[in-house]
């Protein structure tokens, strides 16, 4: 599977965009790009995903530039709430060998008052 | 009602000890795996399971196996736990086939004295 590198911590402002870019060089063609978002003391949750160009979803959106070697999540106006580590994954899903989700260090966010 | 369940929540026993964690979900998903988080918060699959097919992360200890009685369950057997086996256990679970999320249950601290 691709490996990722992420920052390991940002900090921004209460109603601040964050952008939080991941780097996946040797991604593979059937590779699908994945970010979660773990608080803590609970499991991580599923934010967005994306193949190429840019997906929205009512919580964020993902980049990603034609040559796939990067991807960045955009979360708009962020508040307190979304002080969390966030994930990047890289990796193709399916229901043959292969169908592990393997999670990088992931991005420590803290959004301060 | 919670997707993915997993008990107990907080689990403490003595070195050389035999214990099980529980999980089940209730989503009909076909994907359950099982990942450990350590305490610099770094995720680590250890199994992923799907239609009776089981994928092993190789570094996990043989003491480690997973028990799948039926499509909506798969717990986790630890025999002779060690100190090292501290951390938080997490379950999830999947459909198969792409552009799939992974739910993830509440995690299950584990502790050995």
């Amino acid at each position: 599977l691709a490996k990722t590198t992420q920052p390991i911590s940002m900090d921004s402002y209460e109603g601040q965009e964050v952008n939080i870019t991941c780097s996946h060089n040797n991604i593979a063609t059937n590779d699908y790009i994945t970010w979660y978002q773990q608080f803590p003391s609970q499991g991580p949750r599923f934010i967005i995903q994306g193949y190429k160009t840019k997906v929205t979803n009512e919580v964020a959106s993902l980049f990603i530039p034609a040559d796939r070697k990067s991807s960045t999540l955009s979360l708009p106006r962020v508040s307190l709430s979304d002080t969390a580590v966030y994930y990047c994954l890289v990796g193709a899903q399916g229901n043959n060998a292969g169908n592990m989700l393997t999670f990088g260090g992931g991005t420590r966010l803290m959004v301060k008052p | 009602d919670t997707a993915v369940s997993q008990t107990p929540k907080y689990l403490v026993t003595q070195m050389g000890n035999d214990k099980s964690i529980k999980c089940e979900q209730n989503l009909g998903h076909d994907t359950m795996y099982w990942y450990k988080q350590d305490s610099k918060k770094f995720l680590k699959i250890m199994f992923s399971y799907n239609n009776k097919e089981l994928i092993i992360n190789e570094t996990v200890p043989n003491r480690f196996s997973p028990k799948s009685p039926d499509k909506a369950h798969l717990n986790l057997h630890i025999n002779s736990l060690e100190l090292g086996d501290s951390a938080v256990y997490f379950c999830a679970s999947s459909r198969a086939g792409r552009n799939t999320e992974a739910f993830f249950g509440q995690g299950t601290r584990l502790t050995v004295v």
